[in-house]
């Protein structure tokens, strides 16, 4: 069964520092893997889509890696701002019965002090 | 543009009592799915539908049920409802296969 992990599970850094969320996941063979964000009380809302077969995807200052050998992709935030705080989950689109279906990580939960 | 639309927010129940979390989407998804999120567990799958009139079990389908009467509505009904489905649900749905999810704000359900 495919494991998705996030660590760590919460990050606190200063306003305008660069920084690296982490996702790891055990089976490479996956369809695609996106980035969420989750705000206090609300849904989630899709940052950045990487399809299996592309290295990285880059919306403003957003950059999402994804590397299927090593079981692993990166979401980097540069600039941070207080308005970034927010929990972040990374999910992989895999195949399970009929559809494939997303696997979830459990998230960061990222603050920016400003 | 409303995207997806969940009713209520907020739910209280007592055990045993039934219900149902209603979800609407107005982009012509075919594609939509319940999810329960829980702490220190992610979100899990609960159940699926690929088009009207056609659902399928995901990871936790016990002691609830779906319909799919049209493309737009995609109800999740609790039978008989128990503590441990206290949790926070979110609907999805998406276009294609591969796209991005669409996500609702979540109902927060709590059993006594």
């Amino acid at each position: 069964k495919q494991e998705v992990t996030q660590i760590p599970a919460a990050l606190s850094v200063p306003e305008g520092e660069n920084l690296v969320l982490n996702c790891s996941f055990t089976d490479s063979a996956i369809y695609n893997l996106q980035w969420f964000r989750q705000d206090p009380g609300k849904g989630l809302t899709s940052l950045l889509l990487i399809q299996s077969s592309q290295r990285e995807q880059t919306s403003g200052r957003l950059n999402a890696s994804l590397d299927k050998s090593s079981g692993r992709s990166t979401l980097y935030i540069a600039a941070s701002q207080p308005g970034d705080s927010a929990t972040y989950l990374c999910a992989l689109l895999i195949s399970s019965g009929s559809a494939r279906q997303l696997t979830f990580g459990s998230g960061t939960q990222l603050t920016v002090l400003p | 543009n409303a995207g997806v639309t969940q009713t209520p927010k907020f739910q209280v129940l007592k055990t045993g009592q039934s219900m149902t979390l209603q979800c609407a989407q107005d982009m012509n998804h075919e594609y939509m799915s319940w999810y329960r999120q829980d702490p220190g567990m992610g979100l899990r799958l609960i159940h699926y539908s690929v088009g009207a009139g056609i659902t399928d079990q995901g990871e936790v389908p016990n002691g609830y049920n779906v319909s799919r009467s049209t493309t737009e509505d995609f109800p999740l009904r609790l039978l008989s409802a128990a503590p441990s489905q206290t949790s926070v649900y979110f609907c999805a749905s998406r276009d294609r296969e591969g796209s991005p999810l669409h996500f609702g704000n979540g109902t927060r359900l709590t059993v006594t």
